[in-house]
């Protein structure tokens, strides 16, 4: 069972065209919640990183919400160069400080 | 440069060979990773390594050798190479986390095909 699951799977979205990716966790007494981009044939790139309910982050045209059970990256008015994978980390169960990643949402914005 | 490099960026190797992966970070992080990147399954943890000579296994260690006698360096070691083992390695670093998880910075990964 995945502990960290996200959707959707893959979005294309129009330029302008706002929305929202979906990450959400199983385990409980969260440790960390990381939001990563990773382009195509690169490694992970951090956005952020998200400790409590309620807290929020922002970068540019990107958002990060945390509440105590999932967590969304919200995207406003994408632009081309922000299709790229997005993928969310949290811990592993049992008190674990290693991360554990969800499958990612493969983000495409048209033109 | 600082940071975090990996090489061979690309490798092809045959069924049953022993193949070394290398990493190395310049930032003094004490905890080191492997991961595994295939399509459907996204990043699995292999091992990892939160000092010199502390290894742990991951999601997915069968197969795999690991060993960290230096901080910066973290070897992986497919002792002897299956197809199945043909996918993209990331290595990652971070500092120990006091309050929870770190930032982890990725290396820019080693493409590896077993024929």
């Amino acid at each position: 069972e995945d502990q960290v699951t996200q959707s959707p799977e893959a979005l294309r979205l129009q330029e302008g065209e706002s929305s929202s990716l979906n990450c959400s966790y199983t385990v409980s007494g969260l440790r960390g919640l990381f939001w990563y981009r990773q382009d195509p044939g690169k490694g992970p790139e951090f956005l952020f990183t998200l400790y409590s309910a309620g807290e929020e982050k922002e970068k540019e045209r990107l958002k990060a919400t945390l509440t105590k059970k999932e967590s969304f990256l919200h995207i406003t008015a994408p632009k081309p160069e922000d299709s790229a994978t997005y993928l969310c980390a949290g811990p592993l169960p049992g008190g674990s400080y290693i991360p554990t990643f969800g499958r990612g949402t493969s983000l495409i914005v048209h033109p | 440069d600082a940071g975090i490099t990996q090489s061979p960026r690309y490798k092809i190797t045959e069924t049953g060979r022993q193949v070394t992966l290398m990493c190395h970070q310049t930032w003094s992080h004490s905890y080191m990773f492997w991961y595994r990147q295939d399509l459907g399954h996204g990043l699995r943890l292999i091992y990892y390594s939160a000092a010199a000579d502390i290894t742990d296994k991951g999601e997915v260690p069968d197969g795999y050798v690991v060993s960290r006698s230096k901080t910066e360096n973290f070897p992986l070691t497919l002792e002897s190479a299956t197809r199945s083992q043909t996918s993209v390695y990331f290595c990652a670093s971070s500092k120990p986390g006091l309050a929870g998880l770190e930032t982890q910075y990725f290396g820019p990964g080693t493409r590896l095909l077993v024929l």
